[in-house]
This record gives C-alpha cells, structure tokens and sequence, in this order.
C-alpha cells in the first residue's frame, strides 16, 4: 500500500522555466514532509522539508507548498538549470520514525 | 569523513550464501536507518535504530534479514541464505533528532 505517490514518473522543462513536482500522501498522521534529490550511482541527498503547522517553505531556488486538506505536496524549482536534472523523491513521516517515500519523479531541465 | 560511509559499494553474492552490509553514519547521530531500493521504486523502510537498539524492525522482509549496530555508531545488515529477489541498492541514513535523513551512496547487492 504505497503511502506516497509521486503519480508523474518523469517531467522536461527548459532552462530557466519553472519545475513543478507533485506528491500525494494518504495518511493524515504525516506531520513531516521531505524531498531528496538523487543523481545515478549516489544517495539520494536533502534537498527541503516542511513541517505540518507551516504550508510553504523557501530555501533559494526550492519551495515547497503543503496543502493538508488535499493531502497534496509540490516542489517548485524556479529557475530551472540543467544541474537540477535528477529523480525527485517525496518523502513523508508522522508518529513513528520510519520516512516513507514517493516512487519518484526523473526531471530533465533543457538547455 | 563528514558523510555516511556505505560499503561495498557493490556486492555479487551466490543464491544461498551470506552477507554484510556495512553503514558508517555521521558522527554524532544517533538515530540510523536501513531502506531498500529495487529498480523504478523510492527506498523501502526496513530498520531504525536509536543509539543501539533496534527502536523499529517493522521493515525487515523475513527472518533472513538481520542489522545490529552494537556500539551506537556503525551498523551491519545481514542477509542469511540470500535469494536473487533480495538484489537491490541497500541504502543507510543517519540523522540527529529525528530531521531530516542523510544518506550514503548505497550498497548494490546482486544475488545470482
């Protein structure tokens, strides 16, 4: 029963355009929401994280937006450059200690 | 070093035989976490540590599968009798606090 659902496997976007990746979660006890990046052959790696009280948070180029009534995450990531091309996962966490994770989306940012 | 150290980094390993897998978290974390990645799917939760105990093993496929991080720091996966559906990338994460997770490069297990 896949908790995260990250329903676009992949997304294109041209240089300096903006990126959006969503990410629906269906367990409302989630109060910790994360994204990692991951580029092949390496980790996955933080990228933002959003708690539950709060419904946007913006580090530079990221953003991420919490919409708790539609159970609905997205990342923005604007402007888009061609080192921001990698798989996008979604990852959220509630009472217990485990992050349960989206099955990630390949962006590929055009130069 | 200032990241977490995963090795191997790649292991071929016979059907039948057993394996170690070894995650060294960054110094100071006390929470450790163990997820397995298969091909096309987000890491799947298998074990999470708080300093030495197994806090949640809830993840953990079968009774093949076993992880002790007896001092507190590094961590050992052991996969008993493996079998060629237990090929994946075998990811360790390390976080302080219970923030954000950070990763090692991971171990790519191939059973054959």
């Amino acid at each position: 029963d896949q908790q995260v659902k990250q329903n676009s496997p992949s997304l294109s976007v041209q240089e300096g355009r903006i990126s959006i990746l969503n990410c629906d979660y269906t367990n409302s006890m989630f109060d910790y929401f994360l994204w990692y990046k991951k580029y092949p052959a390496e980790g996955p790696t933080f990228l933002i994280s959003i708690s539950s009280i709060k419904d946007k948070n913006e580090d530079g180029r990221f953003t991420v937006f919490l919409n708790k009534s539609a159970k609905h995450l997205s990342l923005h990531i604007v402007p888009s450059q061609p080192g921001d091309s990698a798989v996008y996962f979604c990852a959220a966490s509630g009472t217990g200690n485990q992050f349960y994770f989206g099955t990630g989306t390949s962006l590929t940012v055009i130069p | 070093g200032a990241g977490v150290s995963q090795t191997p980094s790649n292991k071929v390993t016979e059907k039948g035989k057993y394996v170690e897998l070894r995650c060294d978290p960054i110094s100071g974390h006390t929470a450790l976490y163990w997820y397995r990645q298969s091909l096309g799917q987000g890491p799947e939760f298998l074990i999470y540590f708080q300093g030495t105990g197994a806090a949640d093993d809830s993840g953990l496929p079968n009774d093949r599968f076993f992880a002790v991080r007896p001092e507190g720091s590094v961590s050992t996966l052991k996969i008993q009798r493996t079998e060629r559906g237990d090929s994946a990338v075998y990811l360790c994460a390390s976080s302080s606090n219970g923030g954000e997770a950070f990763f090692g490069q991971g171990t790519r297990l191939t059973v054959v």
